[in-house]
């Protein structure tokens, strides 16, 4: 089946800082990535959809300069987070859909945990 | 609004044992209702699916009817296996949603040898 990877797998970070993480869709090419935020025994909430080359579309109540996204190619969407702060801490999960999976399922990655000191 | 609820876990079980995970489900509209399950260390996988009402999805031993009269997709497995530990979210896609999807919060389980 198609993989999606995430890069890092888990970070630490300081207070004030901005961490960058990675999704990549291995073998397909994914014309919608979504990005997911899971705290500890919760649900995944959906964070925001990114269309490649268009900018991202984020959830009620979700900070759109403080969670940046980039969806520079098929392949490829970015999810900066900015300033970062110990609330900020969390489990984040991205996904995608392919162009020759539309209508089917969505693809997820592994996560990335995300530690903000 | 439209939410999933799903038993709260960890569910242990001893290896052979039945399994039921409860998922009921809120919707506007008629949702695709699905089962993902999440390994140690790894993604989240879709287990199964159903589109429709009365449809019954299955995969791995693992089956889920769609009962849009008790707005439900409970999980079964007749006899579970060590591997099949995991955690398993269940979860709703609205057709015009696009694929936003909605998951429950995710139930553990735990299989004995």
């Amino acid at each position: 089946g198609a993989v999606v990877s995430q890069h890092p797998s888990w970070v630490i970070c300081k207070s004030g800082t901005s961490v960058k993480i990675e999704c990549r869709s291995l073998d397909f090419q994914a014309t919608t990535m979504f990005w997911y935020r899971q705290f500890p025994k919760q649900s995944l909430m959906l964070m925001a959809t990114s269309n490649e080359g268009s900018k991202a579309t984020y959830e009620q109540g979700v900070e759109k300069d403080k969670f940046l996204i980039n969806h520079a190619s098929l392949t490829l969407s970015t999810l900066t987070v900015t300033s970062a702060h110990p609330e900020d801490s969390s489990f984040y999960i991205c996904s995608a859909v392919g162009q020759s999976y539309k209508g089917s399922e969505q693809f997820f990655g592994p996560g990335t945990r995300l530690t903000v000191l | 609004g439209n939410s999933v609820t799903q038993m709260e876990g960890p569910v242990t079980l001893s290896e052979e044992a039945f399994l039921t995970i409860n998922c009921t489900y809120t919707a506007t509209g008629y949702p695709s209702l699905f089962w993902y399950v999440q390994y140690p260390g790894e993604g989240l996988q879709l287990l199964l699916k159903a589109t429709k009402a009365d449809d019954k999805g299955s995969n791995k031993g693992f089956e889920a009817t769609y009962r849009k009269e008790t707005t439900s997709f409970h999980l079964e497995k007749g006899s579970v296996q060590v591997s099949d530990s995991a955690v398993y979210f269940c979860a709703l896609r609205l057709l015009t949603g696009g694929f936003k999807t909605i998951f429950g919060a995710g139930t553990r389980l735990f299989v004995k040898a």
